[in-house]
């Protein structure tokens, strides 16, 4: 199975900040590496596929890259509705999802 | 417009059988390249995807639930339905569906509210 670490578990930033986020893979994976984004008491939503392709409707402040063992999501300005748990989610063994990070206020 | 809804149980005994039943509108699962899976999420803790079936009756498992854990369609009633035996505590949680479409690179799309299942005596 492959498995995803992500770090660090949790960051504290500011509105207008840049947030880099890790996903790193046990294997190497191509890009078949997926990022969502989730609320507390709702449910995941997918912002980015491919390791680097934007969801529709997703604004163009997320960003992602990577291929292989390592992935990056960036959020070049941190905007209130962005505080949240990201989880990474890999599909090229089977699929599984990281243990998150929890993106909150400074 | 794709949208999917989890029914079932919200309580159930350690040893059950949980049935959950997704359904769905917006799109058909006869169509080519369409796909339904089941994520759970324990309360505080990370997501963990269980199945997957596509629109050709091609089943996905994760491997550490194999066993216990089956999903069919239903194209004719637009619903997907997940069972899970001999529930323990652990199997709390909240349990969503959510669309697929074929192929390596996709994610889950779009995804139900979930249905929170606590397993207690």
């Amino acid at each position: 199975d492959v498995q995803l670490t992500q770090f660090p578990s949790s960051l504290s930033a500011s509105v207008g900040d840049r947030v880099t986020l890790t996903c790193r893979a046990s294997q190497r994976i191509s890009n078949y590496l997926n990022w969502y984004k989730q609320k507390a008491g709702r449910a995941p939503k997918l912002l980015i596929h491919a390791a680097s392709t934007l969801q529709t409707g997703v604004p163009s402040r997320f960003s992602g890259s990577g291929s292989g063992t390592d992935f990056t999501l960036t959020i070049s300005s941190l905007q209130p509705e962005d505080f949240a748990t990201y989880y990474c989610q890999q599909s090229f063994g089977g699929i599984t999802f990281g243990p998150g990070t929890k993106v909150d206020v400074k | 417009q794709i949208t999917l809804r989890e029914s079932g149980p919200t309580l159930v005994k350690p040893t059950q059988t949980l049935t959950l039943t997704c359904s769905f509108s917006g799109f058909s699962l006869s169509a080519s390249g369409v796909g339904v899976g089941w994520i759970r999420q324990p309360p505080g803790k990370a997501l963990e995807w269980l199945a997957l079936i596509y629109w050709n009756d091609d089943k996905r498992y994760n491997p550490s639930l194999k066993n216990r854990v089956t999903i069919t369609k239903d194209t004719s009633k637009d619903q997907v339905v997940l069972t899970l035996t001999n529930m323990d505590p652990e199997d709390t949680a909240t349990y969503f569906c959510a669309h697929r479409t074929f192929g390596l690179l996709s994610g889950f799309d779009h995804w139900g509210q979930g249905n929170l299942v606590t397993v207690s005596s």
